[in-house]
């Protein structure tokens, strides 16, 4: 199957820092998406991005998908941006199966 | 808030128990996929349903099961339940089936303990 791999696999920022998280994948993807997961553990979409350059507000994300891929970058960090992102994506032909990375534990210190 | 929910939140059952674990799909996504989230790792698939048949799954043994019903919601069976069974369990819904490449919506997820 596909493999995902994520770095760093933690993270600890002062507050205002700016960070980039990065996300390989093996295979050619339909679907890449950005999650950041809160300490209940809720599933927060952030992105969904299988290629190209996205931004909302601090955050912004880019895949390039020839080169198998992924950036989260993450401005001007806040301590409620603490928790784990995880990057997903789903193969070619598979609908709709999600494979996780391992997860970036970010801390943002105030 | 995503529109996907989950029933219960909590859960605690002993090995060898059955248990159910409830989702409600948002509207108009007529797909739902199954996922375990084990302490310390990201989400695993187990299986995904469309339009009341099961339509893939991963490498989870046959006492894990599901149904689909005619509203969307979905249920996930566990049977025998072993102590590494204890997980967040997580549900997504997305709009329709095609090829893929759609995003994929999680509800807040079901924590089981088996003791």
């Amino acid at each position: 199957g596909i493999q995902v791999e994520q770095s760093p696999p933690d993270l600890i920022l002062q507050e205002g820092a700016n960070s980039t998280l990065r996300c390989n994948f093996s295979d050619s993807v339909n679907n890449l998406q950005w999650f950041h997961q809160n300490p209940w553990g809720q599933l927060i979409n952030l992105f969904y991005i299988p290629s190209g350059t996205k931004q909302n507000g601090r955050l912004s994300a880019t895949t390039v998908a020839t080169e198998r891929y992924s950036l989260l970058y993450i401005s001007s960090s806040q301590t409620t941006d603490s928790g784990v992102y995880f990057c997903a994506v789903e193969r070619s032909g598979s609908a709709r199966q999600l494979t996780f990375g391992s997860g970036t534990q970010l801390t943002v210190l105030p | 808030e995503t529109g996907v929910t989950q029933s219960p939140t909590h859960l605690i059952k002993t090995r060898g128990q059955q248990v159910t674990l409830r989702c409600s799909s948002q509207s108009g996504h007529n797909t739902v996929s199954w996922y375990q989230q084990a302490l310390g790792q990201g989400p695993q698939f187990i299986f995904q349903y469309y339009r009341e048949e099961e339509n893939g799954r991963g490498n989870f043994p046959p006492r894990f099961s599901g149904l689909q019903f005619p509203n969307y919601s979905s249920e996930l069976n566990v049977n025998a339940l072993e102590l590494d069974d204890s997980a967040l369990y997580l549900c997504a819904s997305s709009p329709r089936r095609s090829l893929g490449g759609e995003t994929q919506y999680f509800g807040p997820g079901t924590r089981l303990l088996v003791l």
